[in-house]
């Protein structure tokens, strides 16, 4: 059961703002937040865990809905640099190590 | 510090050959993944290392499919008998420790091509 996210793809003004959604089916124990520029590696932003713990970047907020199963990435004053494909990663099980990921939303960023 | 390293970054091979994709992960760290990743989709899980063991190797496609790890570093993927559909970026990631709070350092990749 992948997550689902929303939008699949949103194109920006630099300095505006994007919500990025992903949802699951099943309950959630975390949720990761990764991007990937075209032709690179996926690279670790965020992870959010049940009962409101989470660690990431300082310029990136991201909020859990255990009850909704859902999460959202908020990217606020859009840099060009934000331009990329932005993955979900759940996680269901404590210490399961294993994430399913969206399909990603793919953010464009234009001067 | 050196991170993830894959190679090789690029292969062609034609249907029905043996494949072999190796991953070293950074040094120290005792988990290790591997993903798939077909053109402009998402990362497919395919199986998952804690120290040399597997205990979830439930993303394998089919057991064409496998993959070791040897003295809790280095990591290889082996498809055999290649297929068309096997066509796909595959990424390996590695982290700290199985904790909780753990971000996973991918490589870059090797891209399989099968003809």
């Amino acid at each position: 059961q992948q997550p689902v996210q929303s939008p699949q793809a949103v194109i920006l003004r630099e300095g505006e703002d994007a919500v990025i959604n992903c949802s699951s089916s099943k309950a959630l124990y975390s949720v990761h937040w990764y991007r990937q520029k075209h032709g690179e590696a996926p690279v670790f932003l965020m992870i959010l865990l049940k009962g409101g713990e989470q660690k990431g970047h300082d310029k990136i907020s991201a909020s859990f809905n255990e009850k909704k199963q859902q999460s959202s990435l908020y990217l606020t004053a859009s840099q060009l640099s934000y331009s990329g494909t932005y993955f979900c990663g759940t996680e269901w099980i404590q210490g399961a190590q294993k994430l399913v990921f969206g399909q990603g939303t793919r953010l464009t960023i234009n001067p | 510090g050196a991170g993830v390293s894959q190679s090789p970054s690029n292969k062609v091979t034609e249907k029905g050959k043996d494949v072999e994709l190796r991953c070293d992960p950074i040094s120290g760290h005792t988990a290790l993944y591997w993903y798939r990743q077909s053109l402009g989709q998402g990362l497919e899980f395919l199986i998952y290392f804690q120290g040399n063991s597997a205990p979830d190797k439930s993303g394998l496609p089919s057991d064409r499919f496998s993959a070791e790890r040897t003295g809790g570093s280095v990591s290889t993927l082996t498809i055999q008998r290649t297929q068309q559909e096997d066509s796909a970026v595959y990424l390996c990631a590695s982290s700290l420790v199985g904790g909780e709070i753990y971000e996973q350092y991918f490589g870059p990749g090797t891209r399989l091509t099968v003809t």
